[in-house]
């Protein structure tokens, strides 16, 4: 069984560019959600997606927007990169809706470094 | 709102003794699940644990165990025998019926002496 991979596993850009993460889910997971976590801080909840549609979605502004493809892959998109948006990038993975109190499968997260 | 909060500063725990390590929640919706996470530095976060507001009987995996009481909506988890691996930081959080979010706390890091 292969587990969550992202990449890439690091990441340096500069102010007001665009940057796209990856996310490749648990074999037969179809929901996948992304995190934000700032240096110090817990995880912040961006937005989760299930069967390709958005299911949710934290207080972070439009720039900040997602796919999900029908083999359940994902990508985080971040237009206008700003000096906060530097973190770690987190996707977890699970089967169904996290309502239903799955869990979910992390994977090892992209660092994003914006100069 | 969904609210976790870890407070603890800094733990540090002798090698093979237990640690405590302290979360509480603040929710109003009556169904919710609570989980604890380890996040090593190289920054995966690990399952550790799960606790659901219904569920009866304190949750136990191997060497965790979370000490749920729910009037005062406290949600500890209690490792038994520390490892040197156990070193990380550990992470409380919580999710509603409301929404289909993760809600963390702050972390707290934990250092195993040997």
């Amino acid at each position: 069984e292969t587990g969550v991979t992202q990449s890439p596993t690091h990441l340096i850009k500069t102010r007001g560019q665009q940057v796209t993460l990856r996310c490749s889910s648990q074999s037969g997971h179809n929901t996948v959600s992304w995190y934000q976590q700032a240096l110090g801080q817990g995880p912040q909840f961006i937005f989760q997606y299930y069967r390709e549609e958005e299911n949710g979605r934290g207080n972070f502004p439009p720039r900040f927007s997602g796919l999900q493809f029908p083999n359940y892959s994902s990508e985080l998109n971040v237009n206008a990169l700003e000096l906060d948006d530097s973190a770690l990038y987190l996707c977890a993975s699970s089967f169904g809706l996290v309502g239903g109190y799955n869990e979910q499968f992390f994977g090892p997260g992209t660092r994003l470094t914006v100069l | 709102a969904q609210k976790i909060t870890q407070t603890q500063p800094g733990m540090f725990v002798q090698e093979k003794e237990a640690v405590t390590l302290d979360c509480t929640y603040d929710t109003s919706d009556p169904s919710y699940g609570l989980f604890w996470y380890k996040q090593p530095s190289s920054g995966e976060m690990i399952f550790l644990i799960y606790q659901g507001s219904y569920d009866q009987q304190n949750a136990t995996e191997g060497r965790y165990s979370l000490n749920f009481q729910k009037a005062r909506k406290s949600a500890n988890l209690v490792i038994s025998a520390s490892q040197l691996g156990d070193s990380a930081m550990y992470f409380c959080a919580m999710i509603t019926g409301a929404n289909s979010k993760l809600t963390f706390g702050k972390g707290i890091t934990l250092s195993v002496r040997p």
